[in-house]
């Protein structure tokens, strides 16, 4: 079975600060694909960045940006000057084939300004 | 812009009571998702569909039913709502035949008294 783990509930950042979160993964499938979603406080989920399997390079996307390890099975999320509207919950989330998406528990972001 | 759409944002309903979700996405997308979302839990995929008509039971299927009669409109029903699904459901959509992320609609927040 298909697994997504975010180990952190819960992280906190300074405005302007750099933050990491942590997610991990299991799947024997050899192509799929990791995306990150956000969700605000007014609960429209809206996509962040993806990441396809089969790409080495890690996906970066303004101020977002991933650090995909395909052999540890880990796809980190690291926001960089960090902005009072990134206070959200991100959720980490697995594709493969079948096009359904597996989420992780997801991480609460807040941001102290 | 993709939208998806959900019928009511807040649904207060009584144990026992037939509860119709309604998803109405506006971009032709082929594939429509249901989801519940629980603290703690991340979201949990209930019903997808890959096309009219076609239905393919996720996660957690159990005391939920669909309804896909037109391309645009995905249904849930809770044939006989239980206090434990009171919840927050989310409805996505996506292209068909390749990988795409899924846009997501408000939610609806059912709660089952």
């Amino acid at each position: 079975a298909q697994t997504v783990t975010q180990s952190q509930p819960e992280m906190s950042v300074q405005e302007a600060e750099t933050v990491t979160l942590s997610c991990t993964y299991d799947t024997s499938e050899s192509d799929y694909y990791l995306f990150w979603y956000k969700q605000p406080p007014s609960r429209q989920m809206i996509l962040v960045i993806r990441q396809e399997a089969y790409k080495q390079q890690n996906a970066t996307e303004n101020r977002f940006s991933v650090n995909f390890q395909k052999a540890a099975k880990s796809f980190s999320l690291k926001i960089s000057d960090s902005q009072l509207g990134d206070a959200a919950m991100y959720f980490c989330a697995l594709m493969d084939s079948s096009y359904k998406l597996i989420f992780g528990s997801g991480t609460r972001l807040l941001v102290r300004p | 812009d993709v939208k998806v759409t959900q019928s009511s944002r807040y649904l207060v309903k009584r144990t026992g009571e037939k509860v119709f979700l309604e998803c109405v996405q506006d971009m032709d997308h082929e594939n429509m998702f249901w989801y519940r979302q629980d603290p703690g839990l991340g979201l949990r995929l209930i019903y997808f569909s890959y096309d009219v008509k076609m239905k393919e039971k996720g996660d957690i299927p159990e005391g939920y039913s669909v309804s896909r009669e037109k391309k645009e409109r995905f249904s849930l029903i809770l044939e006989s709502a239980s206090t434990n699904q009171t919840s927050m459901y989310l409805c996505a959509s996506s292209l068909g035949g390749a990988v795409d992320e899924q846009f997501f609609g408000p939610g609806t927040r059912l709660t089952v008294l």
